[in-house]
């Protein structure tokens, strides 16, 4: 079974620096997808970034990038220029390729908090 | 374009009752997931539904079922609730069947208060 691993319960940042959100995941698969989510007060789950696991290439969207290490099965999640709306649990989550009916597998996520 | 819809936003219930939790997905979306998030810990998948089959499901007990309806929508049905079925219920819809061609959508879920 795979298992993801958040070993950062709390993390927090000032305003526009930039903070590291740390992922680990277990698996034998070799085809697989990764994801970072934001779950704000809100409660609905966004999703921040993927990566496919064939995609050498680290993921980046406007602010948020990963650093995708394979061997290593790890998936680190950077914010760049944090903003107070980046307040939130971040999940990180794992789905296996399954052609069509993959589930996620989340961790227990980290809470942050971003100062003003 | 409405995204995914879950309601009731909020329900409190007695140990033993039943209860149905709803959830409309994403226009266009027709496979539709459940997720349960207990307090301070990361959603768990329940099942999936597409076709208006259970395609997957994961370590939940009997107690727990569902049901797809033709226009894609979705229940959750929890049988004599258990205090630790208190939870956050997560409905997430995809389309083309499941694939991640274009992500999961959450709905804001169904705060579940067993009493």
């Amino acid at each position: 079974a795979q298992t993801v691993t958040q070993s950062q319960p709390e993390m927090s940042v000032q305003e526009a620096e930039t903070v590291t959100l740390s992922c680990t995941y277990d698996t034998s698969e070799n085809n697989y997808y990764l994801f970072w989510y934001k779950q704000p007060p809100s409660r609905q789950m966004i999703l921040v970034i993927r990566q496919e696991a064939y995609k050498q290439q680290n993921a980046t969207e406007n602010r948020f990038s990963v650093n995708f290490q394979k061997a290593a099965k790890s998936f680190s999640l950077k914010i760049s220029d944090s903003q107070l709306g980046d307040t939130a649990m971040y999940f990180c989550a794992f789905a296996k390729d399954q052609g069509g009916s993959e589930k996620l597998v989340f961790g227990k996520g980290t809470k942050l908090t971003v100062n003003p | 374009d409405a995204g995914v819809t879950q309601s009731p936003t909020h329900l409190i219930k007695t140990r033993g009752q039943q209860v149905t939790l709803r959830c409309s997905p994403k226009s266009g979306h027709d496979t539709v997931s459940w997720y349960q998030q207990a307090l301070g810990q990361g959603p768990q998948f329940i099942f999936q539904y597409y076709e208006e089959e259970e395609r997957q499901r994961g370590n939940f007990p009997d107690r727990f079922s569902g049901h797809q309806f033709p226009n894609y929508s979705s229940e959750l049905n929890v049988n004599a609730l258990l205090l630790g079925d208190s939870a956050l219920y997560l409905c997430a819809s995809s389309g083309t069947g499941g694939s991640f061609g274009d992500g999961y959508t959450f709905g804001s879920g169904t705060r579940l208060t067993v009493v």
